[in-house]
């Protein structure tokens, strides 16, 4: 079967400094891949999505960005986090698009 | 994607049915309507999905009106661990995106 893995749990990270959150899944191969971003109290927010190594897709304009070096690998980065970056962020596969989306267990980024 | 609307919370009393309702009067005829929930600091849960027909799993069942406007979750025997933020979304079946409005509180309730 197949699983999801999002590391760390939960992160906090001073204003200016750089993040990276990794996410791998595992069962299936050229799986599509998505990281969100959930605000508290908020819907969640698609920010990037990838149908293939190196093919990455941004939804919304930011500071973040993300890379995907492997099939099963999406990685999200920022090189100087904000305030503003504080949230839950979740990484999610499908096997095609538009197919359901199965999400992991988030890590909650905290900025001080 | 369609705009859905889902009441803010209801609740339910533990072994009765949850009946959760949700609007897309503007989807259009390729759209699925999803069904996700999401438990208190963990990721979504998908639950069900359809097109046009109802749909059944392990988990819930889906009713689609005919008109194809509006859709309800079905939870036949509520249990305390389904209290959770459940989520209605009307997605075009390409793309890959989601769009996860406010949700409905469901409250379980022994």
């Amino acid at each position: 079967s197949q699983t999801i893995h999002q590391w760390p749990a939960t992160l906090v990270q001073p204003v200016g400094s750089p993040l990276s959150l990794e996410c791998t899944v595992e069962g299936t191969s050229n799986p599509n891949l998505y990281w969100y971003r959930q605000a508290a109290g908020r819907g969640l927010q698609l920010l990037f999505y990838s149908v293939g190594i190196g093919q990455i897709s941004s939804e919304v304009p930011q500071n973040l960005s993300a890379s995907r070096p492997q099939d099963r690998q999406f990685i999200l980065s920022s090189k100087k986090l904000l305030l503003s970056d504080s949230g839950f962020y979740l990484c999610a596969w499908s096997s095609n698009l538009g197919q359901p989306q199965h999400f992991g267990d988030g890590t909650r980024l905290s900025i001080l | 994607d369609a705009k859905t609307t889902q009441p803010p919370s209801m609740d339910c009393a533990e072994g009765r049915a949850a009946n959760l309702p949700c609007n897309h009067s503007t989807i259009s005829g390729n759209e699925y309507v999803y069904w996700y929930r999401q438990i208190h600091s963990q990721g979504p849960q998908y639950i069900i999905h359809g097109l046009k027909n109802n749909e059944t799993n392990e988990m819930a069942s889906l009713i689609i009106t005919e008109d194809r406007k509006s859709s309800t979750l079905i939870l036949p025997h509520a249990t305390l661990r389904d209290t959770a933020v459940y989520y209605c979304i009307a997605s075009y079946n390409q793309g890959g995106k989601l769009i996860f409005g406010q949700g409905t509180e469901l409250s379980v309730k022994p």
